[in-house]
């Protein structure tokens, strides 16, 4: 059973226009919500968390938005650069550090 | 400079040979996880560790065994690794201050174990 799924495998968008990337998940006791993105042969990095107290999170360009009772969140990046094609991945924990991963999605930025 | 190290970075193994590959961090972090990654299933959590000496399962420890003895050490060891082991492997360290986390990444480590 996948807790955390990423359902759009890809995602081209234009270059200074708004990406966004979904997540939804289905145990309700996650309150730990993080994004990642990664580039091929590295290892991911960490973009922005948010937790289950709060609905929305800033960092720079990403936003990352929560809505409990649609158990989704979003990750919003404004504007896209092509520096930002990579797959992210939404990860959620329920109050460890036990954590579980969506299955991806490859952001393309077209220049 | 903040980082996490994992060695080796390539590892070709056979069958049933003890294998351990070693994961550290300079940021003193109380957080460590191993991760498994692969085609089509994304990120796997293996083991994790609250702090020094406590540690836990993740989502696939099923063949794998950690340790941590040290804050800035967490070793991942294969005792008898099996060809269904055959993956990339991350090492994380995280802080997690009030509702804010930050997590670093190694830079992983491709196993083959044939």
């Amino acid at each position: 059973d996948q807790q955390v799924k990423q359902n759009s495998p890809s995602l081209s968008v234009q270059e200074g226009r708004i990406s966004i990337l979904n997540c939804d998940y289905t145990n309700s006791m996650f309150d730990y919500f993080l994004w990642y993105k990664k580039y091929p042969a590295e290892g991911p990095t960490f973009l922005i968390s948010i937790s289950s107290i709060k609905d929305k999170n800033e960092d720079g360009r990403f936003t990352v938005f929560l809505n409990k009772s649609a158990k989704h969140l979003s990750l919003h990046i404004v504007p896209s650069q092509p520096g930002d094609s990579a797959v992210y991945f939404c990860a959620a924990s329920a109050g460890t550090y036990k954590y579980i991963f969506g299955t991806g999605t490859r952001l393309k930025v077209l220049a | 400079e903040a980082q996490v190290t994992q060695n080796p970075r390539y590892l070709i193994t056979v069958t049933g040979k003890k294998l351990t590959v070693t994961c550290s961090q300079n940021m003193n972090h109380e957080y460590m996880s191993w991760y498994r990654q692969d085609p089509g299933l994304g990120l796997r959590q293996i083991y994790y560790s609250m702090n020094v000496e406590v540690t836990d399962k993740g989502d696939v420890p099923e063949g794998y065994k950690v340790s941590r003895k040290e804050k800035r050490n967490f070793p991942l060891i294969l005792e008898s690794p099996s060809p269904n082991q055959t993956s990339l492997y991350f090492c994380a360290s995280s802080r997690r201050v009030g509702s804010q986390e930050t997590q670093y990444f190694g830079p992983g480590t491709r196993l083959l174990v044939l």
